[in-house]
């Protein structure tokens, strides 16, 4: 089975610093994807673990434990243009690269002034 | 800097009509995907292509979808006879290879919208 849970919607203010969870049960492992999806729009690849630990872009950040099923995502630095959903995806099974990507629900994050 | 192109972006059809959604993948990469978005619900996994046949599908796809990669540029989508739970917006994604990280592209959508 598989379940991916992130918060449903999160609001912040801008310049400041938000983090973004996500637990997941999957049937194997082979990497954590992030995606922000703006509204009506296609998602949009930001960030990938598949080592634990935390992976840096910039002003967006990753983090993985394979152990506790858990990743967050760290955005600093808040703009407004970062209103959107952010997707948590995991690509399940024992090492094959092309596995699909199972979606979370998706965390809406509103940034206001 | 290279893109998922998807025709048409929105469709409107009569309930039991066939459609067919349109895709080019990214020129180089090798694993097509179909998901679908059904307004304010998560992405849904459809079925996974490479190397012309279908790698993986879901539960949703069921007999009534279909996919082919016709002349090695286009990758289509065919849902015969629509129902109104077929109204979403569906995306085309691709991916460069096996062995890198494996994003996944998206295309920007296309909208279905079944009466």
């Amino acid at each position: 089975g598989q379940n991916i849970d992130q918060p449903t919607e999160m609001t912040a203010t801008e310049g400041a610093i938000v983090q973004i969870n996500c637990t997941y049960q999957t049937s194997g492992f082979n990497g954590l994807f992030w995606y922000q999806q703006h509204a009506g729009e296609a998602p949009t690849f930001l960030s990938y673990n598949v080592l634990d630990g935390l992976e840096e872009k910039g002003r967006f950040s990753s983090f993985l434990s394979r152990s506790k099923g858990y990743s967050y995502l760290l955005l600093k630095e808040l703009q407004m243009k970062d209103s959107a959903s952010y997707l948590c995806a995991v690509r399940e099974g024992g090492g094959s690269g092309n596995t699909p990507l199972v979606f979370g629900k998706g965390t809406r994050l509103s940034v206001i002034a | 800097e290279p893109e998922v192109t998807q025709t048409p972006s929105h469709q409107v059809t009569q309930m039991g009509q066939e459609v067919i959604l349109r895709c080019v993948p990214i020129s180089n990469h090798l694993y097509f995907y179909w998901y679908r978005q059904i307004l304010g619900q998560k992405v849904e996994f459809l079925v996974s292509f490479y190397n012309n046949e279908i790698s993986e599908k879901s539960e949703i796809f069921d007999d009534q979808f279909s996919v082919e990669r016709p002349d090695g540029s286009n990758f289509t989508l065919k849902i015969r006879s629509t129902k109104l739970e077929d109204s979403a917006m569906y995306f085309c994604a691709s991916q460069e290879g096996k062995y890198r990280a494996g994003e996944l592209f998206f295309g920007e959508g296309s909208r279905l919208t079944v009466l």
